[in-house]
This record gives C-alpha cells, sequence and structure tokens, in this order.
C-alpha cells in the first residue's frame, strides 16, 4: 500500500459522535485525498489536500471536514456521524494534482460503520 | 447518471480461461483512463494508463485497449488465475481540470 497507513482500519460509533479518520504517509507526496466507497457506487472524492494547510473540496464534502498540519498526515472528520456516512473510506496520495498521469495511491481502506 | 460505466457487475469464470471487461464513459474532454484493480479489504491499485494517442497498453496478462472516438475501453485477462480474483475499477480524467470518474467495477471470480 505504497507507504500509507489508514487507522483507525474499523470503527463503529453512534449517529451524533464525532470521528476522526487518520491517514499517514511515509512517501512524502505531495497530494493527499480522502475518498468514499459505496455499493454501487465509484470511488467519490471527499476532500483533498495541494500542501500544508491546503485543501479543497471534493464531490462529496458536505458533514466532512479536513485538516493537514503535516505533509504526512491527513484527518478527515464527520463532525456528527450520521447513517449516511457508513462506508469505506479510503486516503489516496500523489506527487502531482489529480487526474494528471501520475498515478494515485490508495491506502487499505476504514471501514466505518455508524449506528 | 455516473459518467463512468462498467459492465458486467460480476462475472464469474473458470482458471485458466480470457475474459474481457468493459468501460464505456462520458467524461470530456478526455484526458486519460486508467484501469485498477482492488482486492477485497484492500486499496485499489494501478494497471495500465492510457492517454488519447495510445490504443491499446500491457500489463503481463492484463491487456487494456481504448477506443476514444467510441468512448469505450475494455480489460482483457488472459489465462486466469485465483489470484485475479479481484473488484476491477475504470478511472476516467477530464483534461481541463482535476476530475477523476470512477466507474463502480466488475467483481471477477475465478474458479478452479
Amino acid at each position: 500500500d505504497a507507504g500509507i497507513t489508514q487507522s483507525p482500519r474499523h470503527k463503529v460509533t453512534e449517529t451524533g459522535t464525532p470521528v476522526t479518520l487518520r491517514c499517514h504517509q511515509t512517501e512524502n507526496h505531495r497530494y493527499m485525498y480522502w475518498y468514499r466507497q459505496d455499493p454501487g457506487h465509484g470511488l467519490r472524492l471527499i476532500h483533498y489536500s495541494y500542501g500544508v494547510k491546503d485543501t479543497d473540496k471534493g464531490e462529496v464534502s458536505d458533514g466532512y471536514s479536513v485538516s493537514r498540519s503535516k505533509t504526512e498526515d491527513f484527518l478527515l472528520t464527520l463532525e456528527s456521524a450520521t447513517s449516511s456516512q457508513t462506508s469505506v473510506y479510503f486516503c489516496a496520495i500523489s506527487e502531482s494534482r489529480r487526474g494528471g498521469q501520475e498515478t494515485q495511491y490508495f491506502g487499505p481502506g476504514t471501514r466505518l460503520l455508524v449506528l | 447518471k455516473n459518467q463512468v460505466e462498467q459492465s458486467p457487475q460480476s462475472l464469474i469464470i473458470l482458471e485458466g480461461k480470457n475474459c474481457t471487461l468493459q468501460c464505456n464513459y462520458t467524461v470530456s474532454p478526455f484526458s486519460n483512463l486508467r484501469w485498477y484493480k482492488q482486492d477485497t479489504g484492500r486499496g485499489p491499485v494501478s494497471l495500465t494508463i492510457m492517454t488519447f494517442s495510445e490504443n491499446t497498453k500491457s500489463n503481463g496478462r492484463y491487456t487494456a485497449t481504448l477506443d476514444a472516438d467510441t468512448k469505450q475501453s475494455s480489460l482483457h485477462i488472459t489465462a486466469s488465475q485465483l489470484s485475479d480474483s479481484a473488484s476491477y475499477i475504470c478511472v476516467v480524467s477530464a483534461l481541463n481540470n482535476n476530475d477523476m470518474r470512477f466507474g463502480a467495477g466488475t467483481r471477477l471470480t475465478v474458479k478452479p
């Protein structure tokens, strides 16, 4: 998984509870991304970062916030978890902007269940 | 409607057989198309990438084709192995922005 770790790998939480997922990379890549993967849907971008403290929204950003205080760490926070946020969350990294010919490398995923 | 449609949704084949997975897209203007392999419980791993000028790309037993005129791609797997059991995801990028669109994937099961 290209020097990418995600924690926790599995989490069960209750509706209304705040949740933070962590992505850590050892590749020193500039770009980091958070995706969610749901059955019947392709991976969908939540937020991404193009540098320390530089972040932007993806296509499904409502209900999520992110922070990047160090190159190697990208945090995804669900301020008040809802059942619709039950999903598998993937972190990805790349050296240059997404959509270019540079490969995105994905972490192992975090399986989140919101009851 | 998703801008990247994959078919079939799932496929079961016997070990040693060949198979072809399809990807149709409407993403425009086109930049590149990737195929990823995703093992159960793991993140996707890139297999191939093709730009507008490329119509075929191989990676071992995996061969991807691209017809940019009809906006179709296929992934052909030759002499399948049990380890090919996975989901295969088609991803299309647009030229003028950072947008990447992921297909929902084809779930391939190779049986002995």
